[in-house]
């Protein structure tokens, strides 16, 4: 079973803020995503990570950032957020070798007013 | 060409039917194909995994995989009004560096008729 933690699951706040978007899981794996989803839309990737210290941009292009100083933890950013962040942050993990599923955690819902 | 393909759909299914789910791959070099659930505003839920060539059972889901065509479908049979989701393809891509990266497909809405 899957142990991945995203927090907060909704979050309503002004424009300008900085926002941190939590991920964390519990089964040591070494790769970790960020995936932006507007309702009824696909997935797309922002951000990935294979390891400590390792983080690459994915496919979308995103204002925000992320780091991965510890295994178990992937926080994603916003320096000052706008209401085109408005959308849903889904956090996954993945084991580093071999074709692995990736088990996704519950999202973050962002609405930037 | 996208890398991997779905039918947006929608997919209208009535109770108890069949519903089939199709999805095609551009990199042969593909070894494992995963389907993913998503009821709406919720986060993708993995259902089957196949590796293999063929047929692969898992209660009322069935994954098929055809390598040399390079397709993968998932069937539901005796569809319930609960399975009506978007199911996502996924399947790992590899780029010229040997790196995987599993790659999601736009989904197929599912809408199961009582």
């Amino acid at each position: 079973e899957a142990d991945i933690y995203q927090t907060p699951r909704y979050l309503v706040i002004g424009t300008g803020k900085k926002i941190t978007l939590e991920c964390s899981q519990t089964m040591g794996h070494d790769k970790m995503y960020w995936y932006q989803q507007d309702p009824g839309m696909e997935l797309h990737l922002i951000h990935y990570s294979y390891g400590v210290n390792s983080t690459e941009k994915g496919d979308l292009s995103s204002e925000s950032t992320v780091s991965r100083i510890r295994t178990e933890h992937f926080p994603l950013t916003l320096e000052s957020a706008r209401p085109s962040h408005t959308s849903q942050y889904l956090c996954a993990s993945s084991e580093l070798f071999g074709d692995q599923p990736q088990h996704f955690g519950d999202g973050t819902r962002l609405s930037i007013l | 060409q996208k890398e991997v393909e779905q039918n947006s759909g929608p997919l209208s299914v009535p109770e108890g039917a069949i519903a089939s789910l199709n999805c095609t791959y551009s990199d042969r070099g593909s070894q494992s194909f995963f389907w993913y659930r998503q009821y709406s505003g919720k986060s993708p839920e993995l259902i089957m995994f196949i590796y293999s060539n063929g047929d692969k059972e898992d209660g009322r889901f069935t994954a098929q995989l055809n390598k040399a065509s390079q397709y993968v479908s998932l069937l539901i049979r005796d569809s319930q009004p609960s399975d009506s989701a978007t199911y996502l393809c996924a399947v790992p891509l590899y780029s010229n560096f040997g790196n995987e990266k599993l790659t999601f497909g736009t989904g197929t809405r599912l809408t199961i008729i009582p």
